[in-house]
This record gives C-alpha cells, sequence and structure tokens, in this order.
C-alpha cells in the first residue's frame, strides 16, 4: 500500500463548480499534513496547512480526519487558474514529507 | 517569502558525462536541503537530505556514489549526478528548510536529459 493515496483524476469541471479531492496516508504516527499545487513542468507551491480542527483559505477548504486516516481539499467557485496537479503531502517525522501521485484538475470555460 | 533558486533550469548531456545542479536559498538560512526527484506522472521522491556541514543521508536506493551531494554553506547545496545515462533523465527538484520549522521551500527545478 502506497504511503500517501490519491485519485489521479483528471477532474474535468466547469468554472464555478465545486470540486473535492480525497487523500489517504498509511502512516498513523503521522503528524504534518499539506495540500500542495504544482503546475506543468514547475514546483510544487504550498496551497495551505492542513489542520486538525479543519481550515479555510478563501475559496479552499481542507479537513483532517485523524481517525480514518484521511485529508480533504474542497475548491468553491473554481477558477480557469485552479487548474493544476493538487499533491496531498504527509510529514511523518520533521524531516521527511511524503507526497502523494496528485489530482488532476481542469476546469473549463 | 522565501526564496530557492536553481541552476540550470534546463540541461541536456550525454551519456557518461557528470552534471551539476545548484540549489541556493536566497534570502534565508537553510540548515537542512532536499533533494528530490520527479519522473512523468509521478509524484516526488525524495532522494536525500542533507544538513550544512555533514554528510548526506540517502534514501534507500539510491546510489550515494552516483548522486553526491554538498552542503557545503548555510546557502548553497549541489548535487552532482555522475556518468549520468539515459534512466537518469528526470526533473530535479530541491527544497530548503531553516531550523526545525516543517515547512520546505522549493527551488523551480532542474530538467535533466541524458542522451
Amino acid at each position: 500500500r502506497k504511503e500517501v493515496e490519491q485519485d489521479p483524476g483528471p477532474f474535468n469541471v466547469p468554472e464555478g463548480a465545486t470540486v473535492a479531492f480525497n487523500c489517504t496516508y498509511s502512516n498513523s504516527a503521522s503528524q504534518s499534513f499539506f495540500w500542495y499545487r504544482q503546475d506543468c513542468r514547475k514546483e510544487p507551491k504550498l496551497l495551505m496547512s492542513v489542520y486538525s480542527s479543519g481550515n479555510e483559505d478563501g475559496r479552499f477548504t481542507a479537513q483532517l480526519n485523524r481517525a480514518s486516516q484521511y485529508i480533504s481539499l474542497l475548491i468553491r467557485d473554481s477558477k480557469l487558474s485552479d487548474s493544476a496537479t493538487y499533491l496531498c503531502v504527509v510529514n511523518f517525522n520533521t524531516d521527511k514529507l511524503i507526497f502523494g501521485t496528485g489530482t488532476r484538475l481542469q476546469v473549463f470555460p | 517569502g522565501a526564496v530557492v533558486s536553481q541552476h540550470p533550469s534546463r540541461v541536456i548531456c550525454k551519456s557518461g558525462t557528470s552534471v551539476k545542479i545548484e540549489c541556493r536559498s536566497l534570502d534565508f538560512q537553510a540548515t537542512t536541503m532536499f533533494w528530490y526527484r520527479q519522473f512523468p506522472k509521478q509524484s516526488l521522491m525524495l532522494m536525500a537530505t542533507s544538513n550544512e556541514g555533514s554528510k548526506a543521508t540517502y534514501e534507500q536506493g539510491v546510489e550515494k556514489d552516483k548522486f553526491l551531494i554538498n552542503h557545503a554553506s548555510l546557502t548553497l547545496s549541489t548535487l552532482t549526478v555522475t556518468s549520468a545515462h539515459p534512466e537518469d533523465s528526470s526533473f530535479y527538484i530541491c527544497s530548503a528548510r531553516a531550523g526545525s520549522v516543517t515547512e520546505q521551500y522549493f527551488g523551480p527545478g532542474t530538467r535533466l536529459t541524458v542522451t
């Protein structure tokens, strides 16, 4: 089983739609959780950290369920510029980030 | 925000030659730098972790004699791919971290093509 699993997609949604991505992780001792965004042939950029209480940043909402070892990202009112690959990232200790393979989102007009 | 640069952004080399990639933290001191590799349609895979002034820690399956890492200062780490082969063609990305914080700042990556 992969340490971090994501649905690869692609998710094709119209502008204005709401879309949700899910991610599961295998190590129950995981400490920190993140969503990164990666555009084609570019480096990943931190979108948001994920906290146990859930957190929101504008149109983006992240949730963490430690009991189920599950993380989600919700994007409301999708924009064309949201098209990218979204990487679920888990930190098992202070050094190592484990990346999922990413979920590709394509927003169309 | 913290900025990390990489050089070169793209390199093409012949099989058997060596290639050096530089990773610099421009506006902060990076006590730890990480080197990742990403093949097409795959996730980033950590190759090694380097702390300034000490030897790098390599992940399982990564040959330390082939991928030489030097982290001689708090703002510079280098990765040298020795005797490169076509299967080493990949996207190499570094990241840097200041102190004990978890967040890593990524460089723009280096696309290596070995012919």
